[in-house]
């Protein structure tokens, strides 16, 4: 088996950057993916292979990756950013996944 | 845009067997990989298993001695099934569309969800 770890929570102020970060050996060879999970609702995809970005997901989310350390940054926060964020990776065999344990970012 | 919907019963006894289904509107299935995710009440996202389109499934070690995905493409549905379920099966359950992608390091195939349904909440009593 195979862990990503995640801090349990961050907290910033409406208009600061918020970083999430995601560490794992398999993201040295594998890319990592980001979900945003508001309360009572399905995750959302907003971050895919390390970088990318879809276009409905706001420009003030992004990604990186360092090794073997995911990195999600919002930049700017707003108080409707506030929510669950869970990383994701495809194991070493790439046929299955993990996600990590989660942030909860509170922003206010 | 594709869309997809959960259904099963909400409350299944324990030791019995636990079946969901997906039903995927606005886009063929036979297009696509599926998946199942759950999350147990209060806690963190868990993978359960992909069905790829070519026939083959990958499933959660933890898992995989009870857990079984198929695909009905006559209806556009794509199932779970966990038999002899226990307490610790409690959750809320999502299905996925998952997407192919490839190792940044060697191109090997891997895979990732992309649109998720909204999810069905099953409890099984202790």
């Amino acid at each position: 088996s195979f862990e990503l770890t995640q801090p349990p929570s961050v907290s910033v102020s409406p208009g600061q950057t918020a970083t999430i970060t995601c560490s794992g050996d398999v993201l040295s060879k594998k890319y990592a993916y980001w979900y945003q999970q508001k309360s009572g609702q399905a995750p959302l995809l907003v971050i895919y292979e390390d970088t990318k970005r879809l276009s409905e997901i706001p420009e003030r989310f992004s990604g990186s990756r360092s090794g073997t350390r995911a990195t999600l940054t919002i930049s700017g926060a707003q108080v409707e950013d506030d929510a669950e964020y869970y990383c994701y990776s495809p194991d070493s065999s790439g046929y299955r996944g993990v996600f990590g344990g989660g942030t909860k970012l509170t922003v206010l | 845009q594709v869309q997809l919907q959960e259904s099963g019963p909400g409350l299944v006894k324990p030791s019995e067997t636990l079946s969901l289904t997906c039903t995927v509107s606005g886009g063929s299935i036979n297009s696509y990989h599926w998946g199942w995710i759950r999350q147990p009440p209060g806690k963190g996202l868990e993978w359960i298993g992909f069905f790829f389109y070519i026939g083959s499934t990958s499933y959660n070690p933890s898992l995989e001695s009870r857990v079984t995905i198929s695909i009905d493409t006559s209806k556009n549905q794509f199932s779970l099934k966990v038999v002899s379920v226990t307490a610790t099966d409690t959750a809320m359950y999502y299905c996925a569309r998952v997407r192919p992608s490839s190792s940044w390091y060697d191109r090997s195939p891997t895979y990732y969800m992309d649109v998720w349904g909204k999810g069905t909440t099953v409890t099984v009593p202790s």
